[in-house]
């Protein structure tokens, strides 16, 4: 079975600008949740769709956003780019509170 | 809002060397995970535990619920394991998010 993917795997950006990142879930599994990991901060839970439903959400503005294809697919969007979003965003999938399996995370840099 | 602590921060070793890494929380939770965060970023999700001890290979996990504190073991340490685990708990009731991850301890296992 094949892994979690994430696309892209490096992202160079400037402020400002606007991002949008893939995440392709193992198949078969229905939830995917998006994490933003920074050396300051760690890692923090952004949100989690389940059956194109956002089911849960963390303390992030609203320019972060997501959505859920009915193929499971999901994608997560950054609008107006601060340096401070600077990270590395990894998704993973599979039932919450059950092991959840993460893909290799995209890389992101604002400039 | 649950509090998770690990230490230490920074661990070596040298091979062959028994490891264990601490994991105290501040809320009572349902069940517990350990993460193994190697430096290409990628996360692997090593146990998740409610209670008593789980064993994989040369991992162990153990919880005690009442003290609210967790520890991982690595027995016979290889340079293999040089990662950064990660412990992470669900919110406290009425919080947002599915996760809240502790910062992290590097281990470094010399040859």
């Amino acid at each position: 079975k094949a892994g979690v993917t994430q696309t892209p795997r490096y992202l160079i950006k400037t402020r400002g600008q606007q991002v949008t990142l893939s995440c392709s879930p193992i198949s078969g599994h229905r939830s995917v949740s998006w994490y933003q990991q920074t050396p300051g901060q760690g890692l923090q839970f952004l949100f989690e769709y389940f059956s194109e439903t956002q089911r849960n959400k963390g303390n992030f503005p609203g320019r972060f956003s997501g959505r859920q294809f009915s193929n499971s697919r999901s994608e997560m969007n950054v609008s107006t780019l601060e340096l401070g979003d600077s990270a590395l965003y990894l998704c993973a999938s599979g039932h919450y509170p059950e092991t959840q399996y993460f893909g290799p995370g995209t890389r992101l840099l604002v400039l | 809002k649950n509090e998770v602590e690990q230490s230490p921060q920074n661990l070596t070793a040298q091979e062959g060397e028994f490891i264990t890494i601490n994991c105290s929380y501040s809320v009572g939770i349902s069940a517990l995970h350990w993460l193994q965060q190697h430096p290409g970023g990628g996360i692997v999700s090593l146990f998740m535990l409610s209670s008593g001890k789980k064993k994989h290979g040369r991992l162990i996990a153990t919880i005690n619920i009442q003290e609210k504190h967790s520890s991982l073991h690595i027995t016979a340490s290889h340079p293999r394991d040089s990662a950064v685990y990660i412990c992470a708990v669900p919110p406290s009731r009425g919080s947002q998010g599915n996760l809240i991850f502790g910062k992290g301890t590097k281990l470094s296992v010399k040859p």
